[in-house]
């Protein structure tokens, strides 16, 4: 059974940074594209990054450009997503989630067939 | 960036009835287009992808069609845990969301 468990949110101050991991199972994690999406609760869904399966390709939304850096392990079975510079409005609830694929292309892009629980980051002072 | 729209906004329905959900992108994806079920404190669950592929475990009351611009969600009969909001999401470059629909009782 394939699981994704995501950890390392809390409260933040504006300017801060947290690091999230997502510890995998039930699956072979180094065949895998791997992304984070996240949600403001209430509201809808923004893919926020990705990783190609051997890490050698990153991708980011320009929301988060240059703030965050996505990052994986595959001998660990691990993703992780370094947040820089938080600012309010990335308060959110963010999923890791799975890719079909090992690739991760501008077109056609991937969709996501495994999701975690999520972990809640807030940036507030 | 590709823009999906989903209507309606709010579906009330009862359990047995056909829910027909809407996802209409700004431009051609072809046929790229998934579909998630989400329930209330819970992560997102694969329900279609590309258009018309139910994912894994995925009972046979959902179905998925549409091509282009246009595709929809149906579910042939409500029952009780088929509540919840659904979003659509393309993938045809990179990737969105549409901003959901939710099924209510």
């Amino acid at each position: 059974e394939v699981q994704l468990l995501e950890s390392g949110g809390g409260l933040v101050q504006p300017g801060g940074s947290l690091r999230l991991s997502c510890a995998a199972s039930g699956f072979t994690f180094g065949n895998y594209a791997m992304s984070w999406v996240r949600q403001v609760p209430g509201k809808g869904l923004e893919w926020v990054s990705a990783i190609s399966a051997s890490g050698g390709h990153t991708h980011y939304a320009d929301s988060v450009e240059g703030g965050f850096t996505i990052s994986r392990d595959n001998s660990k079975n691990t993703l992780h997503l370094q947040m820089d510079s938080l600012r309010a409005e990335d308060t959110a609830i963010y999923y890791c989630a799975k890719a079909p694929g090992a690739e991760v292309l501008a077109t056609p892009g991937w969709h996501f067939d495994f999701w975690g629980r999520g972990t809640l980051v807030t940036v507030s002072s | 960036d590709i823009v999906l729209t989903q209507s309606p906004a709010t579906l009330s329905l009862s359990p047995g009835d056909r829910a027909t959900l809407s996802c209409r992108a700004s431009q051609n994806i072809i046929n790229y287009l998934a579909w998630y079920q989400q329930k209330p404190g819970q992560a997102p669950r694969l329900l279609i992808y590309d258009a018309s592929n139910r994912a894994t475990g995925i009972p046979a009351r959902f179905s998925g069609s549409g091509s282009g611009t246009d595709f929809t969600l149906t579910i042939s009969s409500l029952e009780a845990e088929d509540f919840a909001v659904y979003y659509c999401q393309q993938r045809r470059f990179w990737l969105t969301f549409g901003g959901g629909t939710k099924v209510e009782i």
